[in-house]
């Protein structure tokens, strides 16, 4: 199965940089997936690993090592609109199974 | 990438009673997933909806309070029976377009039981 684990807040200033990091334990793993989800909206696809390395998509960057079963999401050039939780997830076969998600609050 | 229409967007419903929450795709869809998130918690997954079969249900979960329709491939039906307190909570729909797309979700329905 998979335990997912993330911090459960982080603070961080305007225009600053944030890293969100995700340790997992997996059988049969496939990929890690970061979701953003704002409050009282759905979550938000943001990125995908399935290879070691750095996956780059602007601001954000997402991070994977397999063989250490660690992850991580990379905010840049932080925005008052990035305050948000963000999710990790591991995906195994065709299913997601989520961390209890970290809470980012972007102070001016 | 998809677009995934949920209905209602909330409910307020009475003890005892179920609820029917639909989701619509625009497009074909591989897979269909039902999840759960309650109130500060993260998202669980109660069951995958299978096109022309029964839904697979998670552990915890079962199908005589989460009844689950896939008529088609851009189409299922979600149903809260029997409803409780306990029951609070948002239900989202997610779609797997297939071929290692990523699951998106629909907006969610935010339920509250009396």
């Amino acid at each position: 199965g998979q335990n997912i684990d993330q911090p459960t807040e982080m603070t961080a200033t305007e225009g600053a940089i944030v890293q969100i990091n995700c340790t997992y334990q997996t059988s049969g793993f496939n990929g890690l997936f970061w979701y953003q989800q704002h409050a009282g909206e759905a979550p938000t696809f943001l990125s995908y690993n399935v290879l070691d390395g750095l996956e780059e998509k602007g601001r954000f960057s997402s991070f994977l090592s397999r063989s250490k079963g660690y992850s991580y999401l990379l905010l840049k050039e932080l925005q008052m609109k990035d305050s948000a939780s963000y999710l990790c997830a591991g995906f195994n076969d065709y299913k997601l199974s989520f961390g209890a998600g970290t809470t980012v609050t972007v102070r001016a | 990438s998809a677009v995934i229409s949920q209905k209602p967007s909330r409910d307020i419903c009475q003890r005892g009673t179920s609820l029917t929450i639909q989701c619509q795709v625009d497009s074909q869809v591989t897979m269909m997933f039902w999840y759960r998130q309650q109130p500060g918690q993260s998202l669980t997954l109660i069951a995958t909806a299978n096109q022309g079969s029964e839904a697979t249900y998670e552990s915890g979960f079962v199908i005589d309070k989460f009844p689950i329709s896939r008529p088609n491939l851009t189409f299922s039906t979600l149903t809260v029976s029997n409803m409780s307190p306990e029951d609070s909570s948002i239900y989202l729909c997610s779609v797997a377009p297939g071929g290692g797309q990523p699951q998106h979700f629909g907006d969610g329905t935010r339920l509250s039981i009396l």
